[in-house]
């Protein structure tokens, strides 16, 4: 089985500062794992994925995220936020072969950026 | 290039109908997704369709069914409409053999059961 945990629902910084999302993750297998970002009523886009080359991945908009298999963590973080950057963000794993193809979702953390 | 296409945007439907939403997927996937996302939640898979076959199933009552057609476009039908199905449908599409790792969303459809 697999499954997420986003530690925190809402996060709030200050324009400028650094953003740090965090995603742990449970999978019984080597997993692929992803960053969505969902801005109000709109569908979600794919900020970056991991899908086992480079541990540390870079995304769009300066997001990244290192995949830390003996933290099982999938972090993202953002050196300066930008009040852009106010969204809700999903942490999301998935992994190769047999016969699963779902994405697993996070509850979610809500990002506010302060001017 | 278009991506994933929903219609229609917003429905409001009254308990007991049934409801039918459409999903065009971006240009080069033959494979589409869909899930709901109650407010305040992350989105939980319902089914994927791939070669007009249901693929992979979540945890969903029959009274959620899909199809897939040739040209890969989707439908998700919903019977017998309970308030709790209130949420946002999302539709996902994907290029051949990708799997899960390569799913594009598209905008959503808002449900509404009053």
């Amino acid at each position: 089985a697999q499954s997420v945990t986003q530690l925190g629902s809402h996060v709030s910084v200050s324009e400028g500062a650094l953003v740090l999302l965090r995603c742990n993750y449970s999978s019984s297998v080597p997993p692929y794992l992803f960053w969505y970002v969902q801005y109000p009523n709109q569908g979600l886009q794919l900020l970056l994925k991991y899908t086992s080359a480079a541990t540390l991945v870079k995304g769009i908009n300066g997001f990244e995220a290192e995949f830390k298999k003996s933290e099982t963590s999938f972090h993202l973080t953002k050196p300066s936020a930008h009040m852009s950057d106010a969204a809700e963000y999903f942490c999301a794993v998935s992994f190769s072969g047999g016969s699963n193809y779902k994405l697993t979702f996070g509850k979610g953390t809500l990002l506010t950026v302060n001017p | 290039d278009a991506g994933v296409t929903q219609s229609p945007t917003h429905l409001i439907k009254t308990r007991g109908q049934q409801v039918t939403l459409r999903c065009s997927p971006k240009s080069g996937h033959d494979t589409v997704s869909w899930y709901q996302q109650a407010l305040g939640q992350g989105p939980q898979f319902i089914f994927q369709y791939y070669e007009e076959e249901e693929r992979q199933r979540g945890n969903f009552p029959d009274r959620f069914s899909g199809h897939q057609f040739p040209n890969y476009s989707s439908e998700l039908n919903v019977n017998a409409l309970l308030l709790g199905d209130s949420a946002l449908y999302l539709c996902a599409s994907s290029p051949y053999g990708t799997g899960a790792y390569e799913q594009y969303f598209g905008p959503g459809t808002r449900l509404t059961v009053t």
